[in-house]
């Protein structure tokens, strides 16, 4: 079955880039996502991109994706407190219904 | 805000007993899906709804059930609860099969 993995923390010092990894295995992927989950909150969508782009700017965020590799960044520039968080990288495929299938997080703890 | 509701945001229950989670979709969303978050399985799918018609299932145990009303608000149900049912249910909302919002979640303690 599909699978999504993502290193378990990452820590990095305020006004630092920080970049975030995952790795999945559907091929058929068709968006990927990432969200954001802070300590008891629900899940904030971050920004996603489409499966045929290799790479999306956000503001502070870029998201870059290897499609040959399966390999999907998530890239926070001059990261602030205010971003530690745990990050969920998602993939969806359409021909499920439209389901989500998540990453086990990564926790970011930024450093003043 | 997402702009998807979920009620009741804490639920404190007993092994054995029934409860039902509330989802209120985005206005104008047609699909509704449910999530299970917990520490062993992390964020799991559970279930799908379009537009009153359930879509896609996943890891969703027998003694859950769930639909969508004719005013698209959905709710789910666990019965027979165990322990290990313990978890944040989190609803999600699309207007079609796209990009999902996500509710604040549902706290269910089973003791």
């Amino acid at each position: 079955g599909e699978d999504v993995e993502q290193s378990l923390f990452l820590s990095v010092r305020e006004g630092d880039s920080s970049v975030i990894n995952c790795t999945y295995t559907d091929s058929s992927s068709t968006y990927l996502y990432w969200y954001k989950q802070e300590p008891g909150a629900g899940l904030q969508l971050l920004t996603y991109i489409f499966s045929n782009m290799d790479m999306k700017q956000d503001q502070r965020l870029t998201v870059l994706l290897n499609k040959k590799d399966k390999h999907l960044s998530l890239r926070i520039a001059d990261t602030q407190t205010g971003d530690s968080a745990i990050y969920f990288c998602a993939e969806s495929n359409n021909n499920a219904g439209n389901m989500l299938t998540f990453g086990g997080g990564t926790r970011l703890m930024v450093k003043p | 805000d997402s702009g998807v509701t979920q009620t009741p945001k804490h639920l404190i229950t007993a092994t054995g007993q029934r409860v039902t989670l509330r989802c209120s979709p985005r206005s104008g969303d047609l699909s509704v899906y449910w999530y299970q978050q917990s520490l062993d399985q992390g964020l799991q799918f559970l279930i799908q709804y379009y537009n009153g018609e359930e879509r896609a299932k996943g890891n969703i145990l027998e003694r859950f059930s769930a639909q969508q009303f004719p005013d698209l608000h959905s709710e789910l149900n666990l019965s027979s609860l165990e322990l290990g049912d313990s978890a944040l249910y989190f609803c999600a909302s699309s207007v079609g099969e796209d990009t999902q919002y996500f509710g604040p979640g549902t706290r269910l303690t089973v003791l």
